[in-house]
């Protein structure tokens, strides 16, 4: 069974930073790009950075662009996102999902929240 | 980067019902659409992807069309499990974008 097991969010100041990891099973980790998505607290969803099998290619959302950094760690089935100069326009819950290019995200983690503030 | 612009943002209808919910794309994205549904404090569960394709596992009476810019998800006979919001996703270029979401809610 595919599982994405999401952790590290918690309460943050602005300007603080946070490490969110997504534990990857019943898949193989390294053949699948991988992406971070957000949601706001009763807002829709935004999404934040993908990667691709090798960490050759990555994207950001211009939104978190030069303050998140994402990473992955095949050899550990491992997914990161590293968040620096956090907002409270951060705050929501973090999702990571499996990419299955044209044919869609079936896969996500059940979320992380991050509340930025002091 | 490529808006998507749902329509309706809500809707109330009635089980048994017949719903269509479209999504316009700000430029043509041919058929890298997909139709996830979430339900209150839950992950997204992916319906539809390639605009047209039902991913396995999701009842048949959820359908998709469309092709370029103009896209739709249809449940053909609403069902007490389908209230959720539905969110349209383009795939075709980056950055991904959705929009901004659809509550079906009980009439």
């Amino acid at each position: 069974e595919v599982q994405l097991v999401e952790s590290g969010g918690g309460l943050v100041q602005p300007g603080g930073s946070l490490r969110l990891s997504c534990a990857a099973s019943g898949f193989t980790f390294s053949s699948y790009d991988m992406n971070w998505v957000r949601q706001a607290p009763g807002k829709g969803l935004e999404w934040v950075s993908y990667i691709d099998t090798s960490g050759s290619t990555i994207y950001y959302a211009d939104s978190v662009k030069g303050r998140f950094t994402i990473s992955r760690d095949n050899a550990k089935n491992s997914l990161y996102l590293q968040m620096n100069s956090l907002r409270s326009e951060d705050t929501a819950v973090y999702y990571c999902a499996r990419d299955r290019a044209s044919s869609g995200w079936l896969n996500w983690g059940q979320g992380t929240l991050v509340t930025v503030s002091s | 980067d490529i808006q998507m612009t749902q329509s309706p943002s809500s809707l109330s209808a009635s089980v048994g019902d017949r719903v269509t919910i479209t999504c316009r794309a700000s430029q043509s994205i041919t058929i890298y659409l997909n139709w996830y549904q979430q339900k209150l404090g839950k992950a997204p569960k992916l319906l539809i992807y390639a605009a047209s394709s039902l991913q396995s596992g999701v009842p048949s009476r959820f359908s998709g069309s469309g092709f370029g810019t103009d896209f739709s998800l249809t449940i053909s006979s609403l069902q007490p499990e389908d209230f959720a919001t539905y969110y349209c996703q383009q795939s075709y270029s980056t950055p991904l974008t959705f929009g901004g979401g659809t509550k079906v809610e009980i009439k």
